[in-house]
């Protein structure tokens, strides 16, 4: 299993959609975990950091659950500047150092 | 502003010369990693560093090295580039501790000829 597996994507969705991304890691002992996203030819940028609780950030919503070890990330009243890449990062746990990606799922968002 | 800067956005060298991606960060980050990006892939992990002289390898190290002789500095050696790390490469740095930001730099696209 690898360490982070993302749903693949592409998603194709009209503007006002809601979008949900899942993320699953392998590692129970990881610690930190984040969305981070990326345009087309650009580095990536945070987006939200997922706390345990879940946490929101305007349209967006992060969610953990570690008995499944999975993190989601939800769009509400999706945007035409909601278009890119999304990546799920998780934290190794023990080293608290290495951060492992995900393989990013594409999102469009249509007129 | 924070930053992190590689040296070269393109890169085009040939097979079997030594490369060198420089990266440099201004937040006195402890951790700094260079990952690769290719399609269908993401990013994976070449190495990392969490301190001054400290390295340890990521999943893909075969074919790279690095040094870190100082915090702010963190560089990527290709000792015999080879076609087949014809890539997008990106330095990210980041304070190790909880939930702090990752920052990463804009990215060198390294063809190798």
């Amino acid at each position: 299993r690898k360490e982070v597996e993302q749903d693949p994507g592409p998603f194709n969705v009209p503007e006002g959609a809601t979008v949900a991304f899942n993320c699953t890691y392998s590692n129970s002992a990881s610690q930190s975990f984040f969305w981070y996203r990326q345009d087309c030819r650009k580095e990536p940028k945070l987006l939200m950091s997922v706390y345990s609780s879940g946490n929101e950030d305007g349209r967006f919503t992060a969610q953990l659950n570690r008995a499944s070890q999975y993190i989601s990330l939800l769009i509400r009243d999706s945007k035409l500047s909601d278009s890119a890449t999304y990546l799920c990062v998780v934290i190794s746990g023990g080293s608290n150092y290495k951060l492992t990606f995900g393989k990013g799922t594409l999102l469009t968002v249509n007129p | 502003d924070v930053k992190v800067t590689q040296s070269s956005r393109y890169l085009v060298k040939r097979t079997g010369e030594k490369v060198f991606l420089e990266c440099v960060q201004d937040m006195d980050h402890e951790n700094m990693f260079w990952y690769r990006q290719d399609p269908g892939l993401g990013l994976r992990l070449i190495y990392f560093s969490y301190d001054v002289k400290m390295k340890e390898k990521g999943d893909i190290p075969e074919g790279y090295s690095v040094s870190r002789e100082k915090k702010e500095r963190f560089s990527l050696i290709l000792e015999s580039a080879s076609t087949n790390q014809t890539s997008m490469y990106l330095c990210a740095s980041r304070a190790p501790t909880g939930f702090t930001e990752a920052f990463f730099g804009q990215g060198t696209r390294l063809t190798v000829v």
